[in-house]
Formats: C-alpha cells, sequence, structure tokens
C-alpha cells in the first residue's frame, strides 16, 4: 500500500480482555517495529521484525505482550489480560532495508476501562 | 545503551519567528531521522538525515555526527507547525531500533 495501515484506530476494551492490534507495512519493507506511546510521553520501542523474525524482543514490558508476522507482510501485536497501564498509543513503523528511512503508521489508539 | 537528548522541551513561538531545535546524542549513529507529531498524533517524516544539510521549504536539518548533534531550524513559523518534534537515532550494526529522544513541544500562536 502506499503507507503503512493500523487498525483498529481506536479500541476500547474492558480490563483483562485479550485484544490485537494489526499493521500493515508499505509493500516492499522487511523491517516493522512496534513502538508505545503513553499520553504526553516519548516512543518507547517494543519489538522488532526482520522478514518473520524477531531477532530483538527486548521492549516488550511483559509475557501479556506478543507479536508475530507472516509472510514478510502483515504483524499483529497481541496484549493478553489488558491492564489500565496499557492504555497507550501504539505505533507501527516499517523500512525497506537497513540504513533508510523508517516510516509510521498512524496508530492504534488502546483505552482500557 | 544510547541516550539522546532534545532541546529546548518547550517552545513558544509567535508566527513568524524563527528556532533552533537541538538533538544530542551520546554515541555513533549511521541513521538520524526528524519527525513532527502533529496534534492527531501523526508522526510526519522530515528529514532522514545521518550527515550534512538537508532543506526543505522553511525547514532545515545539520547533522554533525562527528560532534554527535543535529539541528533543525523552522523559519517563519507558522501555527500549522505547532506539535512535537522527535529526533530518533539508530547505531550502526544492520537493523537496529530507532531510539527516540523525549521532543521538543512546539506552539506557535498567531
Amino acid at each position: 500500500g502506499a503507507g503503512v495501515s493500523q487498525s483498529p484506530s481506536n479500541k476500547v476494551t474492558e480490563k483483562g480482555k485479550d485484544v490485537e492490534l494489526r499493521c500493515d507495512p508499505i509493500s516492499g519493507h522487511t523491517a516493522l517495529y512496534w513502538y508505545r506511546q503513553s499520553l504526553g510521553q516519548g516512543l518507547e520501542f517494543l519489538i522488532y521484525f526482520q522478514g518473520n523474525s524477531a531477532p530483538d524482543k527486548s521492549g516488550l514490558p511483559s509475557d501479556r505482550f506478543s507479536a508475530e508476522r507472516t509472510g514478510g507482510s502483515v504483524s499483529t501485536l497481541t496484549i493478553q489480560r489488558t491492564q489500565q497501564e496499557d492504555s497507550a498509543v501504539y505505533l507501527c513503523a516499517t523500512r525497506r532495508e537497513a540504513n533508510t528511512e523508517a516510516f509510521f503508521g498512524q496508530g492504534t489508539r488502546l483505552t482500557v476501562v | 545503551g544510547i541516550q539522546v537528548e532534545q532541546s529546548p522541551p518547550d517552545l513558544i513561538l509567535q508566527e513568524g519567528a524563527n528556532s533552533t531545535l537541538r538533538c544530542n546524542f551520546s554515541d555513533s549513529v549511521n541513521n538520524l531521522q526528524w519527525f513532527h507529531q502533529n496534534p492527531w498524533g501523526q508522526l510526519i517524516n522530515l528529514f532522514y538525515i545521518p550527515s550534512g544539510t538537508k532543506q526543505n521549504g522553511r525547514l532545515s536539518a545539520t547533522t554533525v555526527a562527528t560532534e554527535r548533534y543535529s539541528l533543525l531550524y523552522i523559519s517563519s513559523s507558522q501555527t500549522t507547525d505547532s506539535g512535537v518534534y522527535f529526533c530518533a537515532v539508530e547505531r550502526p550494526g544492520g537493523y537496529n531500533k530507532l531510539i527516540f529522544g523525549a521532543g521538543t513541544r512546539l506552539a506557535v500562536h498567531p
């Protein structure tokens, strides 16, 4: 596609429920990143994919968070048993190869009530 | 890990004024990007500038990699320039993650 597409744009969920966030990368972009931005804060790295593998998962905050990428394309970030502190904007970025520009999607705003 | 510091943290300008935003980083980098996060939360690419100088309209940027800093210049500011400006860097070695600074929050008043 023309840009990085994330869905849904907004998600309100009850505490304890599981949620799935989706990222569709720009066509041909092999590297994909997930970040989290809490209200008024900077961007916190979560996980990086190269193709379908995840060489860097160091930013995942707990074992309730997981992510996968299939076909070197779409990625899904799953949060199990959501907590109120998971409320944030989840951003996906992709890029074609090393040492090139990264482009961000519009984000998914997650609210846990 | 690498540290990224942006200054000033907050900036208020009158429309038409010029400003300089700074990004200092603590280690060698092979990638540096400037982003503008608009009030709707969208991150907009401004510059991919691991070294040298680039200009795009009223905006320009300079990165001096050997001295570990980058500057973003905004001239003749407009209210639409308001938002948060982020600097992000990447260490050498391949597909490393972009490390973000805390940002500079800019408000341009008419």
